[in-house]
């Protein structure tokens, strides 16, 4: 069935690069979403990768995306304490006009 | 900021009353989403509207209804209310009816039913 799979926790040092990954399961997916939510706010748009591309980069995030094993990755590069919060991903499946979640993978950042 | 206004931010109730959540749209957008998210299930759909008519259904209670009305804001009612329904609700907006547009989230209504 649809599906999207995240890690629930991902801890890294100040500094370091984060990378949260994502699997899905429709590949009819047209556009894949990350969202980022702190500690007591709603969800922000992120950043988000049509199904024709690999690569999308916009300043210290990059995705990437592996069609062909439906694999969605988050890097943020240099991570800051600011970035502690909850990621999600998000498919958007053409074939139902559906927004699939993840269950969100929450950044800890050890100083 | 999102543009997105949820009011109220905190609401307590008992179980088996009746509340009215309320969210105003950024600006421009015509679409209402609303979602459950809570600690065992994760972010629910429950229902979206477009130019005030239903779109799509999520997993929506039948104790729970939504309505978005001429000026585009959107109200969601609970009824009949159990502990179960303790969650964090939000509401986005988008610009578009399809779910493939970027959602802008308001910062939610936490409930708690005692």
């Amino acid at each position: 069935g649809e599906d999207v799979e995240q890690s629930l926790f991902l801890s890294v040092r100040e500094g370091d690069s984060s990378v949260i990954n994502c699997t899905y399961t429709d590949s009819s997916s047209t556009y894949l979403y990350w969202y980022k939510q702190e500690p007591g706010a709603g969800l922000q748009l992120l950043t988000y990768i049509f199904s024709n591309m690999d690569m999308k980069q916009d300043q210290r995030l990059t995705v990437l995306l592996n069609k062909k094993d439906k694999h969605l990755s988050l890097r943020i590069a240099d991570t800051q304490t600011g970035d502690s919060a909850i990621y999600f991903c998000a498919e958007f499946m053409d074939s139902n006009y559906q927004l699939i979640w993840g269950a969100g993978t929450k950044l800890i950042i050890k100083p | 900021d999102s543009g997105v206004t949820q009011t109220p931010k905190h609401l307590i109730t008992a179980t088996g009353q009746r509340v009215t959540l309320r969210c105003s749209p950024r600006s421009g957008d015509l679409s209402v989403y609303w979602y459950q998210q809570s600690l065992d299930q994760g972010l629910q759909f429950l229902i979206q509207y477009y130019n005030g008519e239903e779109r799509a259904k999520g997993n929506i209670l039948e104790r729970f209804s939504a309505q978005q009305f001429p000026d585009l804001h959107s109200e969601l009612n609970l009824s009949s209310l159990e502990l179960g329904d303790s969650a964090l609700y939000f509401c986005a907006s988008s610009a578009t009816d399809r779910h493939n547009s970027p959602l802008h989230f308001g910062n939610g209504t936490r409930l708690t039913v005692t």
